[in-house]
């Protein structure tokens, strides 16, 4: 596709339960990224993919939080036991070099709105 | 832990008037990324800032990096309704290598 495209746009649950949000990174782009952006604030880094495995997931705010990426493309953030503090806008980004994100020009989804009521 | 603080949190300006958000950060940066988010869009990166004292210029927006590395600002000259928006930095911490967002700049233009 043209750009990052981010599944579903919005969602809301319930507390308690399990939600996944898939991202479809930029054709080719081998870095992968997970912010959360709550209201009035800036996003918030979760975890980092470079292709299939997880080379930074030292934001990810606790165990509850877990991302996969298994064919090194598309990838889907699961979140356990939601609680109504995960209402956020979820975003996803990617980039091409694979430098990491110090470096690298981030390309942001349209972001997954997460409500937990 | 490292902190990237950005002011000011809200300006409107009449539009033709110039515009600037600065950021500051507790520890030196390698370098600093600005970002721009329009009213429910997503951040769209403007430029990366690596070298310390670095100005760089795009069309009507002027970034900065302080001579330090701890700090960085963009200007507006003469501000169009196009210009809406909040603007984020994001600084690269020396020491850890993670990219972290200021909380933004929210900028309002009166036609």
């Amino acid at each position: 596709g043209a750009g990052v495209s981010q599944t579903p746009s919005n969602k809301v649950t319930e507390k308690g339960k399990y939600v996944e949000l898939r991202c479809d990174p930029i054709s080719g782009h081998t870095a992968l990224y997970w912010y959360r952006q709550s209201l009035g604030q800036g996003p918030e880094f979760l975890i980092y993919f470079q292709g299939t495995g997880a080379a930074d997931d030292s934001g990810l705010p606790n165990d509850r939080f877990f991302a996969v990426r298994p064919e090194g493309s598309v990838s889907t953030l699961k979140i356990q036991r939601t609680e109504r503090g995960d209402s956020a806008v979820y975003l996803c980004a990617s980039s091409s070099l694979g430098g990491g994100p110090s470096t690298d020009t981030q390309y942001f989804g349209p972001g997954t709105r997460l409500t937990v009521l | 832990g490292q902190q990237v603080m950005q002011i000011p949190q809200y300006q409107h300006v009449q539009e033709g008037e110039d515009f600037t958000t600065y950021c500051n950060s507790s520890t030196t940066l390698s370098n600093i990324q600005w970002y721009k988010q329009r009213p429910g869009g997503h951040p769209v990166f403007l430029i990366q800032l690596v070298k310390s004292g670095e100005v760089k210029k795009q069309k009507r927006l002027t970034f900065q990096f302080g001579e330090a590395k701890k700090n960085s600002s963009l200007h507006i000259t003469a501000t169009q309704t196009t210009d809406v928006g909040t603007y984020f930095c994001a600084g690269v911490s020396s020491n850890t290598g993670k990219l972290i967002f200021g909380q933004g700049t929210t900028l309002q233009v009166k036609p």
